[in-house]
């Protein structure tokens, strides 16, 4: 079945450091890969996503790659700050279109000091 | 476009009592998701609706959980006999079916706890 592995948290920087949230997966057929991200006391927000391999998904100065070969989708940033405190969520989506349930890590959270 | 609402958001119950949650979804979303978290961890697919069609359970939804969107529109979760270990956020998202594969919109969830 699929599944998705992240690294353990908590992660902590300093501000303006450089970011990186490893996320590994198991899948069959073709997912589509996601990075959300939960700030304390709200819902998930989709942070940003790829849809086939090589694809890069970026948002607000967050990008990562869907590398097929190395079944990876691997978190960066190169500048953090203090509002990026939150937990970070690596999924994916069934390959069948999106019709199955997303797969979802354990979850990496992430400190920022100032 | 008020994004997806659940309700209520937080509830205490006591054990072997039933509880029943609400979601609204995004107004022209026809796929609408239930999913389960616990703490430190991430959400678990519970089920999903294309309309008012439900088109997959998950393992984890037992015979005391059942969903219902009857109209299409909003979803209801209820959770019969509960036990302390239904304890969980649960989360509720929607999405365009043609958009399915480009991400959902989450809920703040419903935080249950069963004492």
């Amino acid at each position: 079945g699929n599944s998705v592995t992240q690294m353990e948290g908590p992660v902590t920087l300093s501000e303006e450091a450089f970011l990186t949230i490893n996320c590994t997966y198991t899948a069959t057929g073709y997912p589509s890969l996601f990075w959300y991200v939960q700030y304390p006391g709200e819902g998930l927000q989709l942070l940003l996503k790829a849809t086939k391999a090589d694809d890069k998904g970026s948002n607000k100065g967050f990008e990562a790659t869907y590398r097929k070969e190395t079944t990876s989708f691997h978190l960066e940033k190169g500048s953090v700050q203090v509002s990026d405190s939150a937990v970070y969520f690596c999924a994916l989506g069934g390959a069948g279109g999106g019709a199955d349930g997303l797969t979802f890590g354990k979850g990496t959270h992430l400190i920022i000091q100032p | 476009d008020t994004g997806v609402s659940q309700d209520p958001r937080h509830k205490i119950t006591k054990r072997g009592q039933n509880v029943t949650f609400r979601c609204d979804p995004i107004s022209e979303h026809n796929r609408l998701y239930w999913y389960r978290q616990t703490l430190g961890q991430g959400p678990e697919f519970l089920t999903y609706f294309q309309n008012e069609a439900q088109l997959e359970k998950s393992r984890l939804l037992s015979n005391r959980f059942s969903a219902e969107r009857p109209k299409g529109s909003f979803s209801t979760l209820e959770i019969q006999r509960t036990e302390q270990g239904d304890s969980a956020m649960y989360l509720c998202a929607s999405s365009l079916v043609s958009r399915a594969n480009y991400g959902y919109t989450f809920g703040s969830g419903t935080r249950l706890t069963v004492v």
